[in-house]
């Protein structure tokens, strides 16, 4: 079975740093592509950053260029945001979502980690 | 980038009946890229459709996607209370991806 756990949200003073964690199983990880995607409180969905399977491809929203790193780490089956210099408007929960065999569209999801900018 | 519009923003409909859902582009999706999720409250995304028209594991047959180029579609063919959720699609052909910003569906 697929599961992906994510941990390291929490409330954080804007300009703050934060490190998401995405424990996968289930499924050969180092072969799939990863993404972050957040979704504000009662908003849509919105694309963070994805990363391909051996790293050498990292992409990012223009919201948070410059600010956040995506990271994974095949021999334990984890991947990784690093937000710095957090901002109020990056309040959202943080899901970590598995790429499909055929495209990057998202077959499988965590339950998301809530991360807080506040002060 | 691509921006995908959905339309109707929120709907109301009664069990049996059939919807369609729309997601239009502001430019062509390469290979027909497109995805559909169902969101319902306090759960994570759960992928309906990709490749326009193909259902994911276990999404029963009353769920069909179809559409190229710019116009796509969700269809219920037959609706159920548990239906009730938020829809949204998303691109994936180009770089970046991205969603649309979802349509709500109520079961009345």
């Amino acid at each position: 079975e697929v599961q992906l756990v994510e941990s390291g949200g929490g409330l954080v003073q804007p300009g703050r740093s934060l490190r998401l964690s995405c424990a996968a199983s289930g499924f050969g990880f180092g072969g799939y592509a990863m993404y972050w995607v957040r979704q504000a409180p009662g908003k849509g969905l919105e694309w963070v950053s994805g990363i391909r399977w051996n790293s050498d491809t990292t992409e990012y929203a223009d919201s948070v260029r410059g600010r956040f790193t995506i990271s994974r780490d095949n021999a334990k089956n984890s991947l990784y945001l690093q937000m710095d210099s957090l901002r109020v408007e990056d309040t959202a929960l943080y899901y970590c979502a598995k790429t499909g065999p055929s495209g990057h569209y998202f077959d499988y999801w965590g339950q998301g980690t809530l991360v807080t900018v506040s002060s | 980038e691509i921006v995908l519009t959905q339309s109707p923003g929120t709907l109301s409909l009664s069990s049996g009946e059939r919807v369609t859902l729309s997601c239009r582009a502001t430019q062509s999706v390469r290979s027909s890229s497109l995805a559909w999720y169902q969101q319902k409250p306090g759960q994570a995304p759960r992928l309906l459709i990709y490749g326009a028209s193909s259902r994911a594991t276990g999404i029963p047959d009353r769920f069909s996607g179809s559409g190229s180029g710019t116009d796509f579609t969700l269809t219920i063919s037959r609706l159920e209370p548990e239906d009730s959720a938020v829809y949204y699609c998303q691109a994936y052909g180009n770089s970046p991806i991205t969603f649309g910003q979802g349509t709500r569906l109520e079961i009345k």
